[in-house]
């Protein structure tokens, strides 16, 4: 079956903008993952969902990023009013186990 | 905090010759311990995993052994490949999340 899906591929947006990141995980998969990699650098946790649910928020920077995934299969990650400093790529991934998490091909976020 | 060290890049390596990537982690429990690789222009692929003390994990001709005593979870391959240029990222998890290390690139001439 198809992999885990994110678009789009590349967002570049003004600073101050509104942004929305979507993710499709792979069909039956519960849980859910949002990393953000920036250049140069590992991918750094943001949010996981179990289900429906949040189920750890704490990787999210400020109460500018919020997420959602409201009937347990797709997730949208959203950025209000966006700054420079928000440019990355951000990774979903998905998995039936901690131990195997399914990483998508990432969005490529640039704030102007 | 749980976290990962890996050793810094770039790694430059001749065909046919022995690499080693170190990697060593900092975590309050057990955590499970992860390898993956991202090929130039695509995504995170799982090269490897261990979830346990002496553990080995192996694909592709990669291994890495899964070290309580030392925390470590040092990658190797005998003979690499030109095609085995990518960046490789250490990881473990704990909880939920997954910690990951700066990433290290290899690049492998002919």
């Amino acid at each position: 079956g198809a992999g885990v899906s994110q678009t789009p591929s590349n967002k570049v947006t003004e600073k101050g903008k509104y942004v929305e990141l979507r993710c499709d995980p792979i069909s039956g998969h519960t849980a859910l993952y949002w990393y953000r990699q920036s250049l140069g650098q590992g991918p750094e946790f943001l949010i996981y969902f179990q289900g429906t649910g949040a189920a750890d928020d704490s990787g999210l920077p400020n109460d500018r990023f919020f997420a959602v995934r409201p009937e347990g299969s797709v997730s949208t990650l959203k950025i209000q009013r966006t700054e420079r400093g928000d440019s990355a790529v951000y990774l979903c991934a998905s998995s039936t186990r901690v131990n195997e998490q399914f990483f998508g091909p990432g969005t490529r976020l640039t704030v102007l | 905090g749980d976290s990962v060290t890996q050793m810094e890049g770039p790694v430059t390596l001749s065909e046919e010759a022995f690499l080693t990537i170190n990697c060593t982690y900092t975590a309050t429990g057990y955590p499970s311990l992860f390898w993956y690789v991202q090929y130039p222009g695509e995504g995170l692929q799982l090269l490897l995993k261990a979830t346990k003390a002496d553990d080995k994990g192996s694909n592709k001709g990669f291994e890495a052994t899964y070290r309580k005593e030392t925390t470590s979870f040092h990658l190797e391959k005998g003979s690499v490949q030109v095609s085995d240029s990518a960046v490789y990222f250490c990881a473990l998890t704990l909880n939920n999340d997954m910690r990951f290390g700066a990433g290290t690139r290899l690049t492998v001439k002919p």
